[in-house]
């Protein structure tokens, strides 16, 4: 099965400041990589899939990139409403859909 | 408006079996495939089936193979989990999350629904 490797497991940012969280696939998985947040309480919400396409609604300072094993998730201005966790989940060929260990971004 | 309202959790003991139901609305349901993922206490987010369309392809991750089963009734718009041998290790709170078509992406999600496994 393919691991996915995520990091920092946590952060602590200004607002205002631009936060990059990365992705590393234990093999190529293509683009087939997306990004969710999670805030407590609440249900997940897919901010970008495909490694790089934002889903409808979803503000713009949200960006994905990269392909093959490595990718990045980038808040480019951290708002107080992005205090959640975040979570890459890979989907190449079949199931399992394996997310990565998550990132939880506080404010500092 | 796409809805996913989980339901069916609670407290069993160790060993004890549980059915989650997924009602769904705001869509086509029998058109799309779907997921449970589950998230226990102080984790992360963990993918537990899947299930195609019509129901005719099924996987499940390894922790829950030939324990847990995935079905859906497309004429009630539901989706089901019934787990058997329940362990410590399967309290969580469970989500049902509908796919995108062709994708491997979840876009829908419900609340989800606690089950603790505890004696």
């Amino acid at each position: 099965d393919i691991q996915m490797t995520q990091s920092p497991s946590s952060l602590s940012s200004s607002i205002g400041d631009r936060v990059t969280i990365t992705c590393q696939a234990s093999q190529d998985i293509n683009n087939y990589l997306n990004w969710y947040q999670h805030k407590p309480g609440k249900a997940p919400k897919l901010l970008i899939y495909d490694a790089s396409n934002l889903e409808t609604g979803v503000p713009s300072r949200f960006s994905g990139s990269g392909s093959g094993t490595d990718f990045t998730f980038t808040i480019s201005s951290l708002q107080p409403e992005d205090i959640a966790t975040y979570y890459c989940q890979q989907y190449d060929n079949l199931p399992p859909f394996t997310f990565g260990g998550g990132t939880k971004v506080e404010i500092k | 408006e796409v809805q996913l309202v989980e339901s069916g959790g609670g407290l069993v003991q160790p060993g004890g079996s549980l059915r989650l139901s997924c009602a769904a609305s705001g869509f086509t349901f029998s058109s799309y495939e779907m997921n449970w993922v589950r998230q226990a206490p102080g984790k992360g987010l963990e993918w537990v089936s899947h299930i195609r369309s019509s129901g005719s392809t099924i996987y499940y991750a390894d922790s829950v193979k030939g324990r847990f089963t995935i079905s859906r009734d497309n004429a009630k718009n539901s989706l089901y989990l019934q787990m058997n041998s329940l362990r410590a290790e399967d309290t969580a709170v469970y989500y049902c999350a509908k796919q995108q078509f062709v994708r491997g992406s979840f876009d829908s999600w419900g609340q989800g629904t606690l089950v603790t496994v505890s004696s």
